[in-house]
């Protein structure tokens, strides 16, 4: 499958704890995106990543949340002292370029319990 | 706050209709972008529209961008029961992110 992956599928955690998300985009994509989506609710930005460098950050994107994407290839958001209020789906893409197409994952959904 | 405002919030119609959902946005754009959602699943995208295009179709869908009024339309023709699902329309500004509506949802009824 030559699409956009992302691990885990699903992760149930406990309020408090660190997550951690992967993303691996299309390979020949040099952006990457990060979304949240909550129920009845359209995707909403967190951040892009060009290559390797991190160029836009949503103010959503508290400073428990930090993404890297190391090598310019996969990428990994980590959610730090996880609450309730996190719990959504969490939506990776790549595109190939600015005014390309974004390609989605099948998402991570987060339920913090 | 998201750029993007579908409307219907959700339309319901019988198979082999027309569905029609619109989306309006709120400052200029590089190109406007249509997915589709089926319930828990990640997005699909459906076709791109480049802010100096004006219509756009692939297989049964049709887009239309009007630049002056902010706005674009979905139209799917011939639907499906296969064709429900929420779609969204998700906006392009500097093409370093991408706005999205709150969705439509559609419902076709076999």
């Amino acid at each position: 499958d030559t699409g956009v992956s992302q691990n885990p599928r699903h992760k149930i955690t406990k309020r408090g704890q660190n997550v951690t998300f992967r993303c691996d985009p299309i390979s020949e994509h040099n952006r990457l995106y990060w979304y949240r989506q909550t129920l009845g609710q359209g995707p909403e930005f967190l951040t892009y990543f060009q290559n390797e460098a991190q160029l836009e950050k949503s103010r959503l994107l508290s400073d428990r949340f930090s993404a890297e994407r190391p090598k310019g290839s996969f990428s990994t958001l980590e959610i730090q002292r996880t609450e309730q209020g996190d719990s959504a789906m969490y939506l990776c893409a790549s595109s190939r370029g600015q005014v390309s197409e974004a390609f989605f994952g099948q998402g991570t959904r987060l339920t913090v319990v | 706050s998201q750029q993007g405002e579908e409307d219907p919030q959700a339309l319901s119609i019988q198979e082999g209709e027309n569905a029609t959902m619109n989306c309006s946005y709120k400052t200029s754009i590089n190109n406007l972008q249509w997915y589709r959602q089926n319930s828990g699943r990640g997005l699909v995208h459906l076709i791109l529209i480049r802010s100096n295009e004006r219509e756009k179709h692939s297989g049964r869908l049709r887009v239309t961008l009007d630049t002056s009024k902010k706005s674009s339309s979905l139209l799917i023709t011939a639907s499906r029961a296969a064709d429900t699902a929420s779609y969204f329309c998700a906006t392009a500004i500097t093409g370093n992110q991408f706005y999205f509506g709150t969705g439509t949802s559609l419902t076709v009824i076999p």
